[in-house]
């Protein structure tokens, strides 16, 4: 069974300019999750998915990032503009129904310069 | 929201010892609490996880434990190996949604 996959696994940038990453989460996984996680800290939540519906936003930055999961499979997230501060590993995750347990991609790792 | 705090930060341990990291949580109705594993540059992988109906799991030489009234659980490692050497994170789940909230990790060093 393939796992969790995400795209780019490496992204530099500068700042104020776009950037977006994807994910297709587990076959079957009706939630998918993305998280962020900084250097030497446990992942945190910013969006999560139930099928089509994003059920839990409230950690997202929404003035400068944005989230789809258009057909309830693979998912994008966009920051928009890009600042120093959103260098981060980006996760994204899956689950077959919320409650249960989590299987994470590989991450994309983004450095703002 | 739920509060995950995670001790020791660091842990050395000569090979072949055990190994405990402790975490508690603050929100009594959470019912999942999964523990995951990440080596360096790599994603996180579950590696046991327990349920609220269950005080104690085992896996080889993997335990969890869970105190629901003192609201703690922790990870037991034992006989360790150089290739337990990573970080690892405890998570608690259940009220409010659903939303898996991490603690802050242990890095766990197993000296040969």
């Amino acid at each position: 069974e393939a796992g969790v996959v995400q795209s780019p696994r490496y992204k530099i940038i500068e700042k104020k300019q776009p950037v977006a990453f994807w994910c297709n989460p587990i076959s079957g996984h009706n939630t998918l999750y993305w998280y962020l996680q900084n250097l030497g800290q446990g992942p945190e939540l910013l969006i999560r998915y139930e099928n089509e519906e994003a059920v839990d936003d409230s950690q997202l930055p929404k003035d400068r990032f944005s989230a789809e999961r258009l057909k309830g499979v693979d998912s994008t997230l966009k920051i928009q503009p890009a600042e120093l501060g959103d260098s981060a590993v980006y996760l994204c995750a899956s689950s077959l129904d919320p409650g249960l347990a989590l299987f994470f991609g590989p991450g994309t790792r983004l450095t703002v310069l | 929201g739920e509060n995950v705090e995670q001790h020791p930060s660091t842990l050395s341990v000569q090979e072949g010892d055990s190994a405990v990291i402790k975490c508690t949580y603050s929100d009594s109705a959470s019912n999942y609490f999964p523990w995951y594993k990440q080596e360096l540059g790599k994603r996180p992988q579950l590696i046991i996880d327990i349920r609220s109906n269950v005080g104690e799991k085992k896996d080889q030489r993997i335990a969890v434990t869970l105190n629901k009234t003192a609201k703690h659980f922790s990870l037991h490692i034992t006989e360790t190996q150089p290739e337990d050497s990573a970080v690892y994170f405890c998570a608690a789940s259940g009220a409010a949604g659903n939303k898996l909230t991490f603690g802050g990790g242990t890095r766990v060093l197993v000296k040969p």
